[in-house]
């Protein structure tokens, strides 16, 4: 699976939308890459995938560059419950089972 | 469903106590997962299984066992406790073998907060 990078934190004010980057420059072609939050170590939760295409869902946006060597994860309206660490993986769906986890951005959201 | 049910929610152990901590879920899932979590680290990988009987090692499984003889249960078994096993322990599961990239949803417990003394 790609590496990734991510920064180790950022803030935001609540109410704007959080902008969190994610570089995984040496992406393959048929590697997802898969976003998980963790709320104040509770169990990681799923945010959103994608392989090419920009996707939405009631959570979140993500864009991906068009060179898919990184993407961005948008909460267009943030709120103080956002405040978690965010983390970006890339993988094969049905690849390596060895799902790998760095360390995240954490995100906080300032009133 | 309750999803991923992580049992206890909280451990203390002397050095040398041996110990399971359960993980169950109801979703049907055939692959599970043992991750640890140590302060300012992402999630490491102990044992995972892709279905009743297939177990393997992940990143960091020695000081670890783990069997799979159900779809629903998964139990990390501590053989003897070290100090160094202090942490954070999380069980996830998932659909295995879903094409598309959405069958790749890992569901979290709660987790179980392991102090060994």
């Amino acid at each position: 699976d790609a590496k990734t990078t991510q920064p180790p934190s950022m803030d935001c004010a609540e109410g704007r939308a959080a902008n969190l980057p994610c570089n995984h420059s040496t992406i393959s072609g048929n590697e997802y890459v898969y976003w998980y939050r963790q709320i104040h170590s509770q169990g990681p939760q799923y945010i959103i995938h994608g392989l090419k295409n920009n996707e939405t869902n009631e959570m979140a946006s993500l864009i991906i560059t068009e060179d898919r060597k990184s993407s961005t994860l948008i909460l267009p309206h943030a709120t103080l419950r956002d405040t978690a660490v965010y983390y970006c993986i890339v993988r094969v769906p049905g690849g390596s089972e060895k799902l790998v986890f760095g360390k995240g951005t954490k995100l906080t959201v300032n009133p | 469903n309750a999803g991923v049910t992580q049992t206890p929610k909280f451990q203390v152990l002397k050095t040398g106590q041996s110990m399971t901590l359960q993980c169950a879920q109801d979703m049907n899932h055939e692959y599970m997962s043992w991750y640890r979590q140590d302060p300012g680290m992402g999630l490491r990988l102990i044992h995972y299984s892709v279905g009743a009987g297939i177990t393997d090692q992940g990143e960091v499984p020695n000081g670890y066992n783990v069997s799979r003889s159900t779809t629903e249960d998964f139990p990390l078994r501590l053989l003897s406790a070290a100090p160094s096993q202090t942490s954070v322990y999380f069980c996830a599961s998932r659909n295995w073998g879903t094409g598309g990239g959405g069958g790749e949803k890992l569901f979290f417990g709660s987790g179980t907060q392991l102090s060994v003394l």
